[in-house]
């Protein structure tokens, strides 16, 4: 079976500082693919990223930016010079790439980091 | 770009009642999920179609059941619904079964 754990479950900054979220998972399959999705207090579910098991390669985008590192198992999430609106919960989720059983397709989320910017 | 469409966005119920919630995929999205978000917790898997046939069952009690139609959308329907089932009740849709998942805005049902 998937796992995924947040260890954070809180984190407040303060505006314009940098913010990392970590998320390490644990599957003994080698082709899976890992998320991140954002949910604002509106309620949501917004997808941010997507990243297959193959690909290493640390992904940037505006402010966010993503690392994947296969040997600690970890897929962490770096917010540069946090603003208000990035206030939300953040899930980091996994599915399997290729069909094992029950359950493979369907996301596995961790518990989320609730991020909270102070203006 | 058109989204998840899930209606309705609020209902509230009574405990035993029945309630439908129904989805409709980003057009030519194949396949739909469905998981529950209790408060403060992560979602969690319900079911899945694809094609219209179910392709994956997780946590859904047996008093829940799904369909996807010829048209692609899909209903929950909750029988004898509990206080335990308030929750936030999440569609997504998909490409293939290996694809990104979008959710739709969920439904939020309250039981009473």
């Amino acid at each position: 079976a998937q796992k995924v754990t947040q260890a954070q479950t809180e984190i407040s900054v303060v505006e314009k500082e940098d913010v990392t979220l970590d998320c390490v998972y644990e599957t003994r399959d080698t082709t899976y693919y890992l998320f991140w999705y954002k949910q604002p207090p509106s309620g949501e579910l917004v997808f941010l990223i997507r990243r297959n098991s193959f690909d290493e390669q640390n992904e940037i985008s505006g402010r966010y930016s993503w690392n994947f590192q296969k040997s600690t198992s970890s897929f962490n999430f770096t917010i540069t010079a946090s603003q208000v609106v990035d206030s939300a919960v953040y899930f980091c989720a996994l599915s399997l790439g290729e069909y094992s059983g029950a359950g493979s397709y369907q996301l596995t989320f961790g518990k989320g980091t609730k991020l909270s910017v102070i203006p | 770009a058109a989204g998840v469409i899930q209606s309705p966005r609020h209902l509230i119920k009574e405990k035993r009642e029945t309630a439908t919630l129904k989805c409709y995929p980003i057009p030519r999205h194949d396949t739909v999920y469905w998981y529950q978000q209790g408060p403060g917790q992560d979602p969690q898997f319900l079911i899945s179609f694809y094609e219209k046939m179910q392709s994956d069952k997780g946590s859904i009690p047996d008093r829940f059941s799904a369909q996807q139609f010829s048209d692609y959308h899909s209903e929950l329907n909750m029988s004898s619904l509990e206080l335990g089932d308030s929750a936030l009740y999440f569609c997504a849709s998909s490409s293939g079964l290996q694809e990104t998942q979008y959710f739709g805005p969920g439904t939020r049902l309250l039981v009473l």
